[in-house]
């Protein structure tokens, strides 16, 4: 067990949809990022924030938006959902600021399936 | 434009015998290189990682052989056991970057 929570596990929806998936990060962590991985594909960076604020973008698409709330839980919002959105949405945590050096810890991801 | 690859999707071992998994990458100020291991309805999870001041990091079982001229990174684990079953992914930043890039994968399986 990692520490971080992701809710929930499975998500069903329709194109044209709106979703949002939410993660807790392990207990001390600051930085949170979010990561989709599509079929056959590897882990896509999309976006991390750091203490509440926007720290490094990745390949997010504009329909995607997250936040970071005070008590440091983050939530990925995906609206106008298309099949291609189908996809394993992790999330990961590390103390520390620099994406590109703290070891990640990751949730257990949530699959969602868009119909 | 997938800057980390991993051209073997799968690869079989007989436990107790060796398995090499492979990375390779494109970006040349990548200096950092981890690799994640992944069971089913799981995250990753981190094993082991190699700076480029390293050639070799070693931790119990498992080793990664860095070849920074041929962009080029293995894992080696010896001996492979059934609990090493997984999906392997190799994953690098540049340290003065923010963010990790991703491997598709391979995923090991270990045959008792």
């Amino acid at each position: 067990d990692s520490g971080v929570t992701q809710t929930p596990k499975h998500l069903i929806t329709a194109t044209g949809q709106r979703v949002t998936l939410r993660c807790s990060p392990r207990s001390g962590d600051l930085s949170v990022y979010w990561y989709q991985q599509s079929l056959d594909q590897g882990l896509q960076f999309l976006i991390q924030y750091y203490n509440g604020e926007e720290r490094a973008k990745g390949n997010i698409l504009e329909r995607f938006s997250a936040q970071q709330f005070p008590d440091l839980h983050s939530e990925l919002n995906l609206s106008s959902l298309e099949l291609g959105d189908s996809a394993l949405y992790f999330c990961a945590s590390s103390v520390g600021p620099s994406g590109g050096i703290n070891e990640q810890f990751f949730g257990p991801g949530t699959r969602l399936t868009v119909l | 434009d997938q800057q980390v690859k991993q051209n073997s999707p799968s690869l079989s071992v007989q436990e107790g015998r060796i398995s090499i998994l492979n990375c390779d990458y494109t970006n040349s100020m990548f200096d950092y290189f981890l690799w994640y291991k992944k069971y089913p309805a799981e995250g990753p999870t981190f094993l082991i990682s190699i700076s480029s001041i390293k050639d070799k990091n070693e931790d119990g079982r498992f080793t990664v052989f860095l070849n920074k001229s041929a962009k080029h990174l293995s894992l080696h684990i010896v001996p492979s056991q059934p609990g090493d079953s997984a999906v392997y992914f190799c994953a690098a930043s540049a340290v003065r970057g923010n963010q990790f890039y991703f491997g598709t994968g391979t995923s090991l399986t270990v045959i008792p």
